[in-house]
C-alpha cells in the first residue's frame, strides 16, 4: 500500500527566508502527487500537482516542488515566505485507478509552518 | 462559483447518539469524497462516491458509519451509535473527473464525542 512521510510536525521559517517542506512517498507505480494547504478555519487548497513530464512544478502564490523518482521525493519549495504562508501543509499521493488501491488521496500527517516576524 | 460546504462545523455529542453530518459539493462535480482526521493523526480516506453510486468504500471503519448521496447531489455521513473514537474532523471533497483530478475541500465537521 501506498505511504506519505512527511518528517517534519513544525518548522519555524523568519518572514523572507526560504523554505523548504519535505515528503517522501512510497508507491510502486508513478505516483500522482499533491501538495494542499490549510489554513485557520479554511478548507485544504491545491497549491501544485505533478502528474508527469517536467519534474519541477510551479504552484499558486510561489511555491515549487521537485519530484525526484531515485529519492521518492516531493519536496515543497519557496524562495521568500510571507507570514500569510503560516498553515498546516500536506503532501498527499493518488494511488487510485490504474494503480491499484483506494480511489482517495493517502496523506501525510502534516507540516506546520509557523512565521516569525 | 460556491465551494464544497458542510454542516455543521461544529457537533458535540455523547457516546450512543447519532450523528449525521452533511456535505454540498460544487455543483456538477460528479465524484464526492469523506475524508476524516483523529486528533494527531493524517488524513485518511473513507470513501467516493460517483454520482449516487458508492464507487470505493474501503476506507470506512466500521458498520456504524453509513454515506449516502442521493440523487448524485448532496452526501450525508451518518454515525450510529457513535463512539469515543469517532472523534476528529470530516472532510468531504468533490472534483470534476475522479483519480487524479484536483479535489476541491470543504471546512470540515468537527465532531466531538464525550
Amino acid at each position: 500500500a501506498q505511504s506519505v512521510t512527511q518528517p517534519d510536525i513544525h518548522i519555524t521559517v523568519s518572514e523572507g527566508a526560504s523554505l523548504e517542506l519535505r515528503c517522501n512517498y512510497s508507491y510502486g507505480a508513478t505516483p500522482y502527487l499533491f501538495w494542499y494547504v490549510q489554513s485557520p478555519g479554511q478548507g485544504l487548497q491545491l497549491l501544485l500537482k505533478y502528474f508527469s513530464g517536467d519534474t519541477l512544478v510551479q504552484g499558486i502564490k510561489g511555491f515549487e516542488a521537485e519530484f525526484k523518482r531515485s529519492q521518492s521525493s516531493f519536496n515543497l519549495r519557496k524562495p521568500s515566505v510571507h507570514w500569510s504562508d503560516a498553515a498546516e501543509y500536506f503532501c498527499a499521493v493518488a494511488a487510485g485507478g490504474s494503480g491499484g488501491g483506494a480511489d482517495g488521496l493517502t496523506f501525510g500527517k502534516g507540516t506546520h509552518l509557523i512565521i516569525q516576524p | 462559483e460556491a465551494g464544497v460546504t458542510q454542516f455543521p462545523s461544529h457537533s458535540v455529542i455523547e457516546k450512543g447518539q447519532t450523528v449525521t453530518l452533511r456535505c454540498d459539493p460544487i455543483s456538477g462535480h460528479d465524484n464526492l469524497y469523506w475524508y476524516r482526521r483523529v486528533m494527531g493523526k493524517e488524513i485518511k480516506f473513507l470513501l467516493h462516491f460517483v454520482k449516487e453510486s458508492k464507487q470505493d468504500e474501503s476506507g470506512m471503519p466500521n458498520n456504524r458509519f453509513l454515506a449516502e448521496r442521493t440523487g448524485g447531489t448532496y452526501s450525508t455521513l451518518k454515525v450510529q451509535p457513535a463512539e469515543l473514537e469517532d472523534s476528529g474532523v470530516y472532510f468531504c471533497a468533490s472534483s470534476q473527473v475522479s483519480f487524479a483530478d484536483e479535489q476541491f475541500f470543504g471546512p470540515g465537521t468537527r465532531l466531538t464525542v464525550l
